[in-house]
């Protein structure tokens, strides 16, 4: 059975600062990943996919990197801004599309 | 990104009634929708998976009886939690996936008060 942890669970940063949250799933065999963001209240927000035959995908100052073989993926924000502040969730699909989530990284950028 | 909505957004019913939500998929097709709860600071949870013009699949220990999903068309599933209780108080969120890797699209959610 697939499991995801994120770790840490929270953190907070001062605005401008270069950040890394991190994922790691315990079956390598996956199709892919996908990086959501969720605000308060909110629904989530897909950020970045990274198909199984990928190692990073790119969107404007979020990059996400994947090493299947390791069971590990990264995602990297750049300049960060208190806009950027939300919880983190990365999920793979466990068969097809069946989307198994970690517990979250609840980000906190300070002005 | 493609758009999933949900309706309603917010629900306060009194115990023992049914409430159904909606959660169509606005710019594409779905065949296949996902249902989840989600509690206060914690992550989502799978309850089923709504599938066009056949029977939904329940993850274990989610009540198929109580959690009444339809999918009628390609852009509506709908989710009647039946006879509800406070304990089902929760925010639900669907999710519809899209293109060839299957990327999931999530609704805004329903947040559903049970008094």
């Amino acid at each position: 059975k697939q499991e995801v942890t994120q770790i840490p669970a929270a953190l907070s940063v001062p605005e401008g600062e270069n950040l890394v949250l991190n994922c790691s799933f315990t079956d390598s065999a996956i199709y892919n990943l996908q990086w959501f963001r969720q605000d308060p209240g909110k629904g989530l927000t897909s950020l970045l996919l990274i198909q199984s035959s990928q190692r990073e995908q790119t969107s404007g100052r979020l990059n996400a990197s994947l090493d299947k073989s390791s069971g590990r993926s990264t995602l990297y924000i750049a300049a960060s801004q208190p806009g950027d502040s939300a919880t983190y969730l990365c999920a793979v699909p466990q068969g097809a599309q069946k989307l198994v989530f970690g517990q979250g990284t609840r980000l906190t950028i300070n002005p | 990104g493609a758009v999933v909505s949900q309706h309603p957004s917010w629900v306060i019913c009194k115990s023992g009634t049914s409430v159904k939500i909606e959660c169509r998929s606005l710019d594409f097709q779905a065949t296949t929708m996902f249902w989840y709860r989600q509690f206060p600071k914690q992550s989502l949870m799978l309850m089923a998976t709504s599938n066009e013009g056949s029977k939904a699949t329940y993850e274990q220990g989610v009540e198929k009886d109580k959690f009444l999903i339809n999918h009628a068309s390609l852009t509506l599933s709908t989710l009647t939690v039946t006879s509800a209780h406070p304990e089902d108080s929760s925010f639900y969120i669907c999710s519809a996936p899209m293109g060839s890797y299957n990327e999931q699209f999530f609704g805004p959610g329903t947040r559903l008060t049970v008094l």
